[in-house]
């Protein structure tokens, strides 16, 4: 059982579009992290959510936590070619073990 | 400075052989990970070390042995490698469940 489900798998725009691109499950999380992974390298950080409802702004990426804290979305406004990359959501898996389960990632790509 | 260094980046390798794969962060953190990316990017834990002691070990085959000779080194050594043992694998380390950080990885291709 895939405990975060990451949607859209794939997503292929255009330079200055928008998208929103969402996790999802039926587990409620205290927090969750949202990750970008370039090719070569390894996933790095772009914000951690913990509050329900909480919306979070990093320049043109906005991070929203549901107010039940089983879902999230990450919306990227006018994209550009260097937002290409893998994004990653995760959790950290309460209950004594130490570990961050991640959800199978959303694959975008921009187009110039 | 380099938070999490991992070698090598790149390993070649036959099948039966064996092979390690290094680790190093000089974060101050308390908990490293060895995680395992598939072809599909599918990202999945295999082992945590947390204070030197095994915390979890995931349903990885017994051929795979971590080693954290301290805390700031968590070590992966693989036994008679596999074709499906081919992946890129990734070193990370956090303060207990906060932010990850990741070395560059390390792509094992087996023949």
């Amino acid at each position: 059982t895939q405990l975060l489900e990451q949607s859209p798998q794939f997503l292929s725009i255009q330079e200055g579009e928008n998208l929103t691109v969402y996790c999802n499950s039926s587990s409620v999380f205290s927090s969750l992290q949202w990750y970008r992974q370039e090719p070569g390298e390894g996933p790095v950080l772009l914000v951690t959510v913990v509050t329900g409802g909480e919306v979070k702004k990093l320049k043109r990426l906005t991070f929203q936590f549901g107010d039940a804290r089983k879902d999230s979305s990450l919306h990227i406004t006018a994209a550009q070619p260097g937002d290409t990359g893998l994004y990653l959501c995760a959790f950290p898996k309460e209950g004594g073990s130490e570990k961050l389960v991640f959800g199978k990632g959303t694959k975008l790509t921009v187009n110039p | 400075d380099t938070a999490v260094s991992q070698t090598p980046k790149y390993l070649v390798t036959q099948m039966g052989n064996d092979k390690s794969i290094k680790c190093e962060q000089n974060l101050g953190h308390d908990t490293m990970y060895w995680y395992k990316q598939d072809s599909k990017k599918f990202l999945k834990i295999m082992f945590s070390y947390n204070n030197k002691e095994l915390i979890i070990n995931e349903t990885v085959p017994n051929r795979f042995s971590p080693k954290s000779p301290d805390k700031a080194h968590l070590n992966l050594h693989i036994n008679s490698l596999e074709l499906g043992d081919s992946a890129v694998y990734f070193c990370a380390s956090s303060l207990r469940n906060t932010e990850a950080f990741f070395g560059q990885g390390t792509r094992l291709t087996v023949v």
